[in-house]
């Protein structure tokens, strides 16, 4: 197992376009977070995952943004009409239940909204 | 929300020097934790902290748990060039883990 992986690295849009990102979580993890990281700041959080459940979210999570995580695995992050205050990186991170504060994240991915 | 201040916002320091570096928060804290992030990557942990009073050492890096519970410091004792980077505090109010904003840390050969 290699980690947790994050596709595509790096992601330019235009204001208004449809974006998807997708998240690998390390396999044996039941719990899968999504964070927003912008330039100079900690990440923050957006949602997170326990198995498929979807059990909290952010108010930073608008309705533009929607997250699945459909059989228990890989997740998809997926940002409607994007903005230019979309700009950041994400990131991805994944825990077992046993194991709760030990994150492990991924490398992100980086949005640049034109 | 949960506030998490981190002091110093960033630090230029000589090779060889040794750091330290905090965190408060406004309310209480059953853990803490302590994250690395280098340029384009995710944060790695560093240093797990679950009781008040606890030291914690991970080779040159101590951290310690406070007893108020609301602060934490890291310490990395004969910096080297591959400790460049951002430097965060972290904890878990519920569910999930908040950051402080980080401390740059750049150590010059």
């Amino acid at each position: 197992d290699t980690g947790v992986s994050q596709d595509p690295r790096h992601k330019i849009t235009k204001r208004g376009q449809n974006v998807t990102f997708r998240c690998d979580p390390i396999s044996e993890h039941n719990r899968l977070y999504w964070y927003r990281q912008t330039l100079g700041q900690g990440p923050e959080f957006l949602t997170y995952f326990q198995n498929e459940a979807q059990l909290e979210k952010s108010r930073l999570l608008s309705d533009r943004f929607s997250a699945e995580r459909p059989k228990g695995s890989f997740s998809t992050l997926e940002i409607q009409r994007t903005e230019q205050g979309d700009s950041a990186m994400y990131l991805c991170a994944s825990t077992q239940d046993i194991d709760w504060y030990g994150y492990t994240f991924g490398s992100g991915t980086r949005l640049t909204v034109v | 929300g949960q506030q998490l201040n981190q002091s110093p916002q960033s630090m230029f320091i000589q090779e060889g020097e040794d750091v330290s570096m905090n965190c408060t928060s406004s309310s209480i804290f059953n853990t803490w934790l302590w994250y690395k992030q280098d340029p384009g990557e995710g944060p790695v942990l560093l240093i797990a902290l679950y009781k008040a009073g606890e030291l914690t050492s991970n080779g040159r890096l101590t951290a310690q748990f406070g007893i108020t519970r609301k602060d934490s410091f890291l310490n990395i004792s004969a910096s080297i060039p591959s400790d460049v980077g951002i430097y965060f505090c972290a904890g878990p109010p519920d569910n999930d883990m908040r950051f402080g904003a980080g401390t740059r840390l750049t150590v010059k050969p």
